[in-house]
């Protein structure tokens, strides 16, 4: 069945940009039918959208992140990334890739702890 | 933005007994809900989309039923395993912009 991994830094200094990628297996991006997405969820909070990619590479992102989001796609290694620019304290989270289709998102990444610190 | 609003904030009860868990949005979503189930230190698990369709090996005992702004969660009988934070979700196809719920812990009492 398809597994998404995610891989990056676990610390990133504040106003440098924080980058994951999302290494899927088991199925390919390119197949097509479903979105490519991001998830973060603050410490001890609920889960927030970050946006999701189609293997064209049509992006849509949170409105309250567009500004600073970018999410691409590499199909000849069947990844997605995310690049966050200019991060705070207040992007300090664990970051989940997941497929979505229909209404709903699965499977999921395990999830990759990204703190935000000097 | 769509809020979803899910109540309660914790749910008290004990196995074999049945939960309910409620999803309100503030504006229609049709049938664009999912529902997932999260464990301390797991990713959320998808147990339900499009409102009512389970997800491939979710049991029976789970649930899902509503449309336009409210939306239910139903374990028929609680297993220990169940005990969780549930989550809902809905999908805004333009523009494009899914929301979560803030979480129903459903706790043993």
């Amino acid at each position: 069945q398809v597994q998404l991994q995610e891989s990056g830094p676990g610390l990133v200094k504040p106003s440098q940009t924080l980058s994951l990628t999302c290494t899927v297996s088991g199925g390919s991006i390119s197949s097509g039918g479903y979105y490519w997405s991001w998830i973060r969820q603050h410490p001890g909070k609920g889960l927030e959208w970050i946006g999701y990619i189609y293997y064209s590479g049509s992006t849509y992102y949170n409105p309250s992140l567009k500004s600073r989001v970018t999410i691409s796609v590499d199909t000849s290694k069947n990844q997605f990334s995310l690049k966050l620019s200019s991060v705070t304290a207040a992007d300090t989270a664990v970051y989940y890739c997941a497929r979505a289709h229909s209404s709903g998102y699965g499977p999921w990444g395990q999830g990759t702890l990204v703190t935000v610190s000097s | 933005e769509i809020v979803l609003t899910q109540s309660p904030a914790t749910l008290s009860l004990s196995p074999g007994e049945r939960a309910t868990l409620s999803c309100r949005a503030s504006q229609s979503v049709s049938s664009y809900l999912a529902w997932y189930q999260q464990k301390p230190g797991q990713a959320p698990r998808l147990l339900i989309y499009d409102a009512s369709n389970r997800a491939t090996g979710i049991p029976a005992r789970f649930s899902g039923s509503g449309s336009g702004t409210d939306f239910t969660l139903t374990i028929s009988s609680l297993e220990p395993e169940d005990f969780a934070v549930y989550y809902c979700q809905q999908r805004s196809n333009w523009p494009p912009l899914d929301t979560f719920g803030q979480g129903t812990k459903l706790e043993i009492k």
